[in-house]
């Protein structure tokens, strides 16, 4: 069984588009999270969400929005594509980040491959 | 937020070699992370080392961590073609956000 699984794998798709990238985890944690890996590899987070609520907003455009309807998944949409949001995308999970958690491994997805055209 | 950086950026080597690989962070840790990204993969967790630890084993990997310097480094042995990866250290950052660099791309020649 898949433990961190997002769809689709691979989207291309016109500039100023509306697209959505789903997310589920199976692991039973609490926390989720968005990862945005550009072509340098740089990776960088870009939401998180602790048992639905909010935790983590990076300076990300408010053009993506993260939607999680109960504590396994978590939805990335993002309105109005542009050319400088291809990347591939990562939802991963862990139990919960507090500050007395030293430990929590990060679980990933395989990824979502979005190319804007 | 600040991302660190690993070092080198691309490491070529034998297999059979040894890899090392450098790691250096921005704030005061509780813990250091490695993780390993096959192409077209997501990240996977590999060890996780503790503020309080100078080195850790797991297998044929060693992870030393020099808070003095805010510096990690990783140590892969007797490298075998599969380990051709990238490699991420991750640190938190404050209670709940762990930042990654840009990685290093390891590949391991037969």
């Amino acid at each position: 069984d898949t433990a961190v699984s997002q769809t689709p794998k691979y989207l291309v798709t016109q500039m100023g588009n509306d697209k959505s990238i789903k997310c589920e985890q199976n692991l039973g944690h609490d926390t989720m999270y968005w990862y945005k890996q550009d072509s340098k590899k740089f990776l960088k987070i870009m939401f998180s969400y602790n048992n639905k609520e909010l935790i983590i907003n990076e300076t990300v455009p408010n053009r993506f929005s993260p939607k999680s309807p109960d504590k396994a998944h978590l939805n990335l949409h993002i309105n109005s594509l542009e050319l400088g949001d291809s990347a591939v995308y990562f939802c991963a999970s862990s139990q919960v980040f507090g500050k007395r958690q030293t430990g929590n491994t990060i679980y990933f997805g395989e990824g979502s491959w979005l190319t804007v055209v | 937020s600040q991302q660190g950086e690993e070092d080198p950026q691309a490491l070529s080597i034998q297999e059979g070699e040894n890899a090392t690989m450098n790691c250096s962070y921005k704030t005061s840790i509780n813990n250091l992370q490695w993780y390993r990204q096959n192409s077209g993969r997501g990240l996977v967790h590999l060890i996780l080392i503790r503020s309080n630890e100078r080195e850790k084993h797991s297998g044929r990997l060693r992870v030393t961590l020099d808070t003095s310097k805010k510096s990690s480094s990783l140590l892969i042995t007797a490298s075998r073609a599969a380990d051709t990866a990238s490699y991420f250290c991750g640190e938190i950052q404050g209670a709940q956000k762990l930042v990654f660099g840009q990685g290093t791309r390891l590949t391991i020649n037969p």
